[in-house]
């Protein structure tokens, strides 16, 4: 089944501890995408890759790093966690088309408090 | 950068009504239109995509949406409204123009009154 796949799906954690959110795709797509949904907000792009070693920052970067060593995985890193990165995360991958992005197809979402 | 506007976050309709949901795009290229559908806690799924071709285009459970490039304009719409569609509905854009990002509106949610 062609799916994205996020782990954990709940996290509860501290200011300061550094955490790891994996996301893992297994349709061959070159394009993977990290989002934080916020209420009134939307979806927010955090950083996006279009392909292994090749990242880029989208619109609310700050306080996350990613990479990506492997085509289908492309974790999301928080290195020192604050309560204003409390929110819900959606990884997502696409094809890359000639004119633009295919349809992103998203993670089931990871739900993160920082207290 | 691109900006995608959704007017109104809450919409309200009665059961057997019609649905419209109101998506604007700032790009002064065609980009790529999405809309996508969330649940309540769960993800995100789409809905319907115009990438080229016909400017109407059919989706999942009954909903449609025309491009109108001169409005720059991308609004759902579904005849008649069901209790189950009920949830919040994204529009994105896809814009070549501005590298590869990918842009969300706020969103807009949906009851369905019976």
């Amino acid at each position: 089944e062609a799916q994205v796949t996020q782990n954990p799906r709940y996290l509860i954690t501290v200011t300061g501890k550094k955490l790891t959110v994996t996301c893992s795709q297994n349709m061959n797509h070159e394009y993977m995408s990290w989002y934080r949904q916020d209420p009134g907000l939307g979806l927010r792009q955090i950083y996006y890759s279009m392909n292994v070693e090749v990242t880029d920052k989208g619109d609310v970067p700050e306080g996350y790093k990613v990479s990506r060593k492997e085509k289908r995985n492309f974790p999301l890193i928080l290195e020192s966690p604050s309560p204003n990165q409390t929110s819900l995360y959606f990884c997502a991958s696409s094809l890359l088309l000639a004119g633009g992005l295919g349809e992103q197809f998203f993670g089931p979402g990871t739900r993160l408090t920082v207290l | 950068a691109q900006s995608v506007t959704q007017l109104g976050s809450h919409v309200s309709v009665s059961e057997g009504a019609l649905v419209l949901l109101r998506c604007n795009y700032s790009s002064s290229v065609p980009p790529y239109l999405f809309w996508y559908v969330q649940y309540p806690n769960q993800g995100l799924q789409l809905l319907l995509k115009y990438t080229t071709g016909a400017t109407l285009v059919k989706g999942i459970n009954g909903f449609e949406a025309e491009f109108k490039k001169s409005e720059t304009s991308f609004h759902l719409t579904k005849p008649s409204a069901h209790m189950s569609d009920a949830a919040e509905y994204f529009c994105a854009v896809s814009d070549p123009g501005t590298g590869n990002q990918f842009y969300f509106g706020t969103g807009t949610s949906l009851t369905v009154i019976p």
